[in-house]
């Protein structure tokens, strides 16, 4: 989940599988996410956004789903690959509910650590 | 391009000290953007600018400075470091409004990982 202090949950996967990791947001005014990948000593790597009209979209072996209803976002990685070991995160946009006007107003949650196993 | 390069790659300062942390990017982006991020815990954004000579606070900016004197650069300052801001800095920017807009999403640099002591 997101509320976890220092300890990231972690998904271990075989490599070949698919991965799904989820992410739980926190407010349903916001109309836009975004899927960051985060690779050991690197900075936030973009993967995937989607807007709140939508509920799914499809990148390069990549999907996100969103679900309104419930406040759920996941990603779902195909034919999962070591090279996709990281840590995944997600961002919500809170866009004029949040502080400062619209700018600079993502959200990111903690994070979720995929491990891939040859 | 080279994207967001930050520098230095490590620093570690003695309380009280000052610092400043470097960052630039080459894609002409307008928003630039700073955040932290604490072990296990999401990026926190410190200070952003939507272009030259414009910056506005985030979520949380106390004991930081920044300036926009050219598109390309963003620096961020720290005054009397404390070892609350121990922690890893991530600079980043983007093309259309802010996180906002649909397919500009954020470009971040690999960080400055800073240790106050």
């Amino acid at each position: 989940g997101e509320n976890v202090g220092l300890h990231l949950p972690t998904l271990s996967v075989q490599e070949g599988d698919n991965s799904i990791i989820n992410c739980a947001y926190s407010n349903s005014a916001s109309d836009y996410f975004i899927w960051y990948k985060q690779e050991s000593g690197k900075g936030p790597q973009f993967i995937i956004d989607i807007r709140s009209n939508m509920d799914k979209r499809q990148g390069q072996r990549v999907t996100v789903l969103l679900n309104k209803t419930v406040k759920h976002l996941s990603l779902q990685i195909a034919a999962t690959q070591p090279g996709d070991s990281a840590v995944y995160f997600c961002a919500e946009n809170l866009g004029a509910s949040g502080y400062g006007g619209s700018q600079g107003n993502l959200i990111f949650g903690k994070g979720t650590k995929l491990s891939v196993k040859p | 391009n080279a994207g967001v390069t930050q520098t230095p790659k490590f620093r570690i300062l003695k309380i009280g000290q000052s610092m400043t942390l470097q960052c630039t990017q080459d894609m002409n982006h307008n928003y630039m953007y700073w955040y932290r991020q604490d072990p296990g815990m999401g990026l926190k954004l410190i200070y952003y600018s939507v272009g030259a000579g414009i910056t506005d606070k985030g979520e949380v900016p106390n004991g930081y400075n920044v300036s926009r004197s050219t598109t390309e650069d963003f620096p961020l300052r720290l005054e009397l470091a404390a070892p609350s801001q121990t922690s890893v800095y991530f600079c980043a920017s983007s093309h259309g409004q802010g996180a906002i807009t649909y397919n500009s999403p954020l470009h971040f640099g690999n960080g400055t990982r800073l240790t106050v002591t």
